[in-house]
């Protein structure tokens, strides 16, 4: 089992709409949880973080955390096509580094 | 919010010579530094943790004495890719870690070797 899984997509959703992303971790004493979005040929883009259970928003974002069901999700509301590019989510274990996902991919056509 | 440089943005190189890239936190100090490899269409793979003033931890496969890491400063970490070879071209990221533990990521460092 991988240690963190998204979906790899392409999730495809009209321009307007609102795009949920969806990442499971296996490891139950993570700690830290973390979006980045990554263009392509383009370094990765912290988005949201997020530490404890419930809701965490930020403009257009929304991240969800529930540590009991090992899930973490981001809602990107309004989806514009700019917002085309890999998600990543990242996880915080207890050492300093992360774990990433091996990204989804989203497509908001206009 | 925090910054991350990297230098070069890219570089060509010849088959064994070395290359070194800089990576710097611009407004914030970062104890804590870290390297990763991405190739095209592939997912990020971290190849060592940078920590100031000591050793740096290698990932398992990684060459430590090819890719050699030097973080002699709260703002500054070096990788240098030693002797390089065609199948070490690849884009390089480093990122730097705040004290809530959130990385930031330079603009990355895309190495071709001839």
């Amino acid at each position: 089992q991988k240690e963190v899984e998204q979906n790899s997509g392409p999730l495809s959703v009209p321009e307007g709409a609102i795009a949920s992303l969806n990442c499971t971790y296996s490891d139950r004493g993570s700690q830290s949880f973390f979006w980045y979005r990554q263009y392509s040929g383009k370094s990765p883009e912290l988005i949201m973080s997020i530490y404890s259970n419930g809701d965490k928003e930020d403009g257009r974002f929304t991240a969800q955390l529930n540590k009991a069901s090992q899930y973490v999700s981001l809602l990107i509301r309004d989806s514009q096509p700019s917002d085309s590019a890999t998600y990543l989510c990242a996880v915080r274990t207890g050492f300093q580094k992360l774990v990433f996902g091996t990204g989804t991919r989203l497509l908001v056509s206009p | 919010g925090a910054v991350v440089s990297q230098h070069p943005s890219w570089v060509i190189c010849k088959s064994g010579t070395s290359v070194k890239i800089e990576c710097r936190s611009l407004d914030f100090q970062a104890t804590t530094m870290f390297w990763y490899r991405q190739f095209p269409k592939q997912s990020l793979m971290l190849m060592a943790t940078s920590n100031e003033g000591s050793k740096a931890t290698y990932e398992q496969g990684v060459e430590k004495d090819k890719f050699l890491i030097n973080h002699a400063s709260l703002t500054l970490s070096t990788l240098t890719v030693t002797s390089a070879h065609p199948e070490d071209s690849s884009f390089y990221i480093c990122s730097a870690m705040t004290d809530s533990y959130e990385q930031y990521f330079g603009p990355g460092t895309r190495l071709t070797v001839t």
